[in-house]
């Protein structure tokens, strides 16, 4: 079965906190694809990042950073120094390779960045 | 701004009714997704379409239908509206449909039914 899970409903946190979200994921195939997603309050969603499971290297983008760990299934999202823009839900998304293209979504996690 | 483009941005409706919901890709991109966002379930994929054929489906009822068209652009036709279909309905789209390629999503068609 392919299933995602985001343990984290909702976090709060102050501006200029660290944040991490976490993501585990579960999946039969051995070659797949891990993303991140935002949904800002205004609704859209927002492409944030690609993973395929080969690539263990963490990634960092500016004040975003993904770290991904096969061995525990998951893959998790980490945001420096936080902002009241990055206020939104969060989703991890999983496309086993064996599923096509279809995307499967955790539950999202709300974050709030309070000033 | 993502580049996939969906109409209306709200539609409100009545049980029983029938709706339209339209999609038009990114600019280069063969491949259409339908995908349901509701409180109770998620966000849940529904249909997906490449190059004018249906690829592939998911938990996607059957008072629902979606069609691509030559110009790539999509719809999703609900019937027989219930009050649990009230939703935000997402469109998004890549450039093919292999697995992993990203999908870019537009803002979503909130349905409403009274």
């Amino acid at each position: 079965a392919q299933k995602v899970t985001q343990a984290q409903t909702e976090i709060s946190v102050v501006e200029k906190e660290d944040v991490t979200l976490d993501c585990v994921y579960e999946t039969r195939d051995t070659t797949y694809y891990l993303f991140w997603y935002k949904q800002p309050p205004s609704g859209e969603l927002v492409f944030l990042i690609r993973r395929n499971s080969f690539d263990e290297q963490n990634e960092i983008s500016g004040r975003y950073s993904w770290n991904f760990q096969k061995s525990t299934s998951s893959f998790n999202f980490t945001i420096t120094a936080s902002q009241v823009v990055d206020s939104a839900v969060y989703f991890c998304a999983l496309i086993p390779v064996g599923y096509g293209n279809k995307l499967v979504f955790g539950a999202g996690t709300i974050l709030r960045v309070k000033s | 701004d993502s580049g996939v483009t969906q109409t209306p941005k709200h539609l409100i409706t009545a049980t029983g009714q029938r709706v339209t919901l339209r999609c038009s890709p990114r600019s280069g991109d063969l491949s259409v997704y339908w995908y349901q966002q509701s409180l109770d379930q998620g966000l849940q994929f529904l249909i997906q379409y490449y190059n004018g054929e249906e690829r592939a489906k998911g938990n996607i009822l059957e008072r629902f239908s979606a069609q691509q068209f030559p110009d790539l652009h999509s719809e999703l036709n609900l019937s027989s509206l219930e009050l649990g279909d009230s939703a935000l309905y997402f469109c998004a789209s890549s450039v093919s449909p292999t697995p992993g390629q990203p999908q870019h999503f537009g803002d979503g068609t909130r349905l409403s039914i009274l």
